[in-house]
């Protein structure tokens, strides 16, 4: 089965910390995004990744930033928290449509809820 | 980008009956993939169907069925003799390169 692992799933920051939220896939996809998920928004996508070093942002990346240093891993990280960034943050993998096989199906963490005071 | 809306917020079913849970998209694409996801209350996102564009046969599963109608950009969900495990958050969602979600439409499943 595939396991996405977010590092932490409940979080609390004081406002202008520096958040990293890590998640690791176990399943060499080369896709893998952040989404922040706020009541009667549905999810919206924060940044995503087609591969190791490359980056697009998508709806919501203001305050956000993100790190691909390894296929397996996607950082999020918030520069300077602030109290509109607490929200439930999920992350997914998906392998590239491309590849054999491949339903488009996303694969998603837990989640992490991150409240910033 | 791609915009995906989901008009109902919240619905209720009786166990065993049939409930249609609504879509719609904005895209000028010609391919792409559909989805629908449940999150229960313990909040794992789920896949629950999928459609590809250009199968114009209705995607099934057990239970779950879609309404695909691309030239409307209509993609609606039918659950039949709903359960009270299918009481859980659902999203449609659309993926070209990248996944867009719509907002979600809360479902009770009332016994």
């Amino acid at each position: 089965d595939v396991k996405v692992t977010q590092s932490s799933r409940y979080l609390v920051k004081r406002t202008g910390e520096k958040v990293f939220l890590e998640c690791v896939q176990d399943m060499d996809h080369e896709n893998m995004f952040w989404y922040r998920q706020d009541p009667g928004l549905g999810l919206r996508l924060i940044y995503f990744s087609y591969d190791v070093k490359m980056k697009e942002k998508g709806d919501i990346p203001e305050g956000y930033s993100v790190s691909r240093e390894k296929k397996e891993r996607f950082s999020l990280i918030l520069e300077s928290a602030s109290t509109n960034q607490t929200s439930m943050y999920l992350c997914a993998s998906t392998p590239s449509l491309g590849t054999s096989g491949n339903t488009g199906e996303l694969f998603f963490g837990e989640g992490s809820r991150l409240t910033v005071l | 980008a791609q915009t995906v809306t989901q008009s109902q917020p919240e619905m209720s079913v009786q166990e065993a009956e049939t409930v249609t849970l609504s879509c719609t998209y904005d895209t000028s694409e010609n391919n792409y993939y559909l989805f629908w996801y449940k999150q229960p209350p313990s909040r794992q996102m789920i896949l629950v169907i999928r459609q590809e564009a250009y199968k114009q046969q209705n995607a099934t599963e057990n239970r779950f069925s879609v309404n695909f109608q691309k030239a409307a950009k209509s993609f609606s969900l039918k659950i039949s003799d709903s359960q009270l495990g299918d009481t859980a958050m659902y999203f449609c969602a659309f993926m070209r390169n990248d996944m867009r979600f719509g907002a979600g439409t809360r479902l009770t499943v009332k016994p």
